[in-house]
């Protein structure tokens, strides 16, 4: 257990379905972060939020919508997906975005999209 | 962002050292250089970073050549649970850091 913790761990969904992947941390800390992971390729940043704030979207599909409530839960909203997007997705949380702090990361959502 | 090259896979004993290269010829006197692994199913954790000097901790070393064009990353004692994809970042740093870009990693396999 790294202190960031991800549901649902796997997710099937359809290309119709509206599904949300849930990232939650209890570390104080106030960036929070999607990545993807797709087979055979690196992680790829999706977005940061830095106290609450968006502060970069890496040129992410509108179908992929995040939300930051507060700084200790991240969403990742997800509809009319397509089976490109079948991938792990990964959130992390540091201290401070502008920091040179660790990125701690949870252990995952395995997306398949049908 | 300056990027960084590392063999695709390495193979290591148990018990013995295991030296992970990582070349990054055009990094900026600002760069620090970040080390993460990922072990089968789970997400990234970090291991060690550093600036210019050699840095220790509980986990590994790392080894920062002179010029910082490359470093090398030491596990004093493999073991199987070291079994994992190791990533060499380079951080830029400046009035914010900038965030961490991954490659592609060494897959490092452990033999008992």
């Amino acid at each position: 257990e790294t202190g960031v913790t991800q549901t649902p761990r796997h997710l099937v969904m359809g290309m119709t379905n509206k599904k949300s992947l849930k990232c939650e941390q209890h570390l104080g800390h106030n960036a929070m972060y999607w990545y993807k992971q797709s087979a055979k390729k690196p992680l790829e940043l999706m977005f940061v939020y830095n106290f609450k704030e968006q502060t970069e979207n890496n040129s992410v599909p509108s179908r992929f919508s995040p939300e930051c409530p507060n700084s200790s839960h991240l969403f990742l909203h997800l509809h009319t997906l397509q089976p490109e997007d079948s991938a792990l997705y990964l959130c992390a949380s540091s201290q401070d975005e502008a920091r040179n702090y660790g990125y701690t990361f949870g252990s995952g959502t395995r997306l398949t999209v049908v | 962002d300056a990027k960084t090259t590392q063999p695709n896979s390495m193979e290591s004993n148990e018990e013995e050292p295991v030296h992970l290269p990582c070349n990054h010829s055009t990094i900026s006197g600002t760069d620090y250089i970040h080390w993460y692994r990922q072990l089968p199913s789970q997400g990234p954790e970090y291991v060690i970073h550093g600036l210019t000097s050699n840095v220790n901790n509980r986990m590994a070393s790392l080894a920062i050549a002179e010029d910082r064009k490359s470093s090398t990353l030491i596990l004093h004692r493999a073991t199987l649970r070291d079994a994992a994809v190791y990533y060499c970042i380079l951080r830029p740093s400046g009035t914010s850091y900038g965030k961490l870009t991954f490659g592609q990693g060494t897959i490092l396999t452990v033999h008992p």
